[in-house]
């Protein structure tokens, strides 16, 4: 099975501007979430999307945002990037079943905010 | 407020010993908890997970243990080996959830 795929994988974009960023899950895995990793915070949850509905929420600014496609596929945009803004962004899948609460993860997309 | 703890940011061990990775949680909704490991710029691999219905969960070289009442679990690599060198991290869920709070990792260096 092929895993996680996250493109772009590097990302240079100014201050103001918006990004969107692209997952593909594992396939049959209809859950999908977002993680942010940076130096300071570590890595931090930002959304979960489940039949593309928006199941659970991190504590991030409305800035941060996403959606699930029918065929499980997800994007997340950031909007009026900020320099804190800077950060791998990872995605990861899993089933999203009561059985399973592993989630598998992308290489993640580095985006650099200048 | 850190609710999942990893106190040791650094760890070395030889090659073909025990390697001894822990973690502390403060939330007492987790129920769910999951090791990976981390190469630079990659995602996290899943190595292992347990649920709080049990105290340990093996895996090939991989054992994870987990004590409620002391809020702690702890992974076990046998023997290790050089490939195992890498950030390794702690992660939990609570019920019904599935995001995923990280505790801040611990790099692990096995020597030949």
């Amino acid at each position: 099975k092929a895993g996680v795929t996250q493109t772009p994988r590097y990302l240079i974009k100014t201050r103001g501007q918006q990004v969107t960023l692209s997952c593909s899950p594992i396939s049959g895995h209809r859950s999908v979430s977002w993680y942010q990793q940076t130096p300071g915070q570590g890595l931090q949850f930002l959304f979960e999307y489940f039949s593309e509905t928006q199941r659970n929420k991190g504590n991030f600014p409305g800035r941060f945002s996403g959606r699930q496609f029918s065929n499980s596929r997800s994007e997340m945009n950031v909007s009026t990037l900020e320099l804190g803004d800077s950060a791998l962004y990872l995605c990861a899948s899993g089933p999203g079943t009561v059985e399973s609460y592993e989630q598998y993860f992308g290489p993640g997309t580095r985006l650099t905010v200048t | 407020d850190q609710q999942v703890k990893q106190n040791s940011p650094s760890l070395s061990v030889q090659e073909g010993r025990i390697s001894i990775l822990n973690c502390d949680y403060t939330n007492s909704m987790f129920d769910y908890f999951l090791w990976y490991k981390k190469y630079p710029a990659e995602g996290p691999t899943f190595l292992i997970s347990i649920s709080s219905i049990k105290d340990k969960n093996e895996d090939g070289r991989f054992t994870v243990f987990l004590n409620k009442s002391a809020k702690h679990l702890s992974l076990h690599i046998v023997p290790s080996q050089p490939g195992d060198s890498a950030v390794y991290f702690c992660a939990a869920s609570a019920a019904g959830r599935r995001a995923l709070t990280f505790g801040s990792g611990t790099r692990l260096q096995v020597q030949p």
